[in-house]
């Protein structure tokens, strides 16, 4: 069973330009949550995707935008780029049926710099 | 709507010291309980979580924490650290289902003096 991989690890942006972090979940699990974790911060919840849909969001703009692909991978795109939005991205999987899994099992993280 | 507090943002104590590491939550509806853990430069790896029966949960790497309904409060312990611990804990919660956006405590930052 192989566990939720992020990718990049690290990535280094400039105001006003656009990212995209993208995330591979856990071996059967087919939800996605996204996190954004300041520094010095717990993790913030921007938003969740199942069935390739959103499923709840955080309080983000919308230039925090996701998708998720039938092979439930997920993608975090962000326009715009502000100092502000320089973080550790965090990507959680888990399964949501008719037994959902209780529990969200998290990636090691995109550390985003903005200059 | 739902809150989680961590009372002490550091707590440094001693090898083979016991520690204690405090969370209040804030809810108005039943949730799961969860503590995190995150090394320097890594990702958040689950610790522990409770989510019905016995109060008394245990956890990987020693740790246990002990849910108190009517304190509200979801406190971490280990009898006894090592340097190994040292790390940011976050205590969570979340709604009865994984698709439920889990709301994190700002942290506690475990250091260990040798």
């Amino acid at each position: 069973e192989t566990g939720v991989t992020q990718s990049p690890t690290h990535l280094i942006k400039t105001r006003g330009q656009q990212v995209t972090l993208r995330c591979s979940s856990q071996s059967g699990h087919n939800t996605v949550s996204w996190y954004q974790q300041a520094l010095g911060q717990g993790p913030q919840f921007i938003f969740q995707y199942y069935r390739e849909e959103e499923n709840g969001r955080g309080n983000f703009p919308p230039r925090f935008s996701g998708l998720q692909f039938p092979n439930y991978s997920s993608e975090l795109n962000v326009n715009a780029l502000e100092l502000d939005d320089s973080a550790l991205y965090l990507c959680a999987s888990s399964y949501t049926g008719l037994v959902s899994s209780d529990t969200q099992y998290f990636g090691p993280g995109t550390r985003l710099t903005v200059l | 709507a739902q809150s989680v507090t961590q009372l002490d943002s550091q707590v440094p104590v001693f090898e083979e010291a016991p520690v204690e590491l405090r969370c209040n939550y804030s809810s108005s509806v039943s949730v799961y309980l969860f503590w995190y853990v995150q090394y320097p430069n890594q990702g958040l790896q689950l610790l522990l979580k409770y989510l019905s029966g016995s109060t008394l949960v245990k956890g990987i790497n020693g740790f246990e924490a002990e849910f108190n309904k009517s304190q509200t409060s979801f406190h971490l312990r280990k009898p006894s650290v090592h340097i190994s611990d040292t790390a940011e804990y976050f205590c969570a919660v979340s709604g009865y289902s994984s698709a439920s956006k889990i709301i994190f405590g700002s942290g506690t930052r475990l250091s260990i003096r040798p």
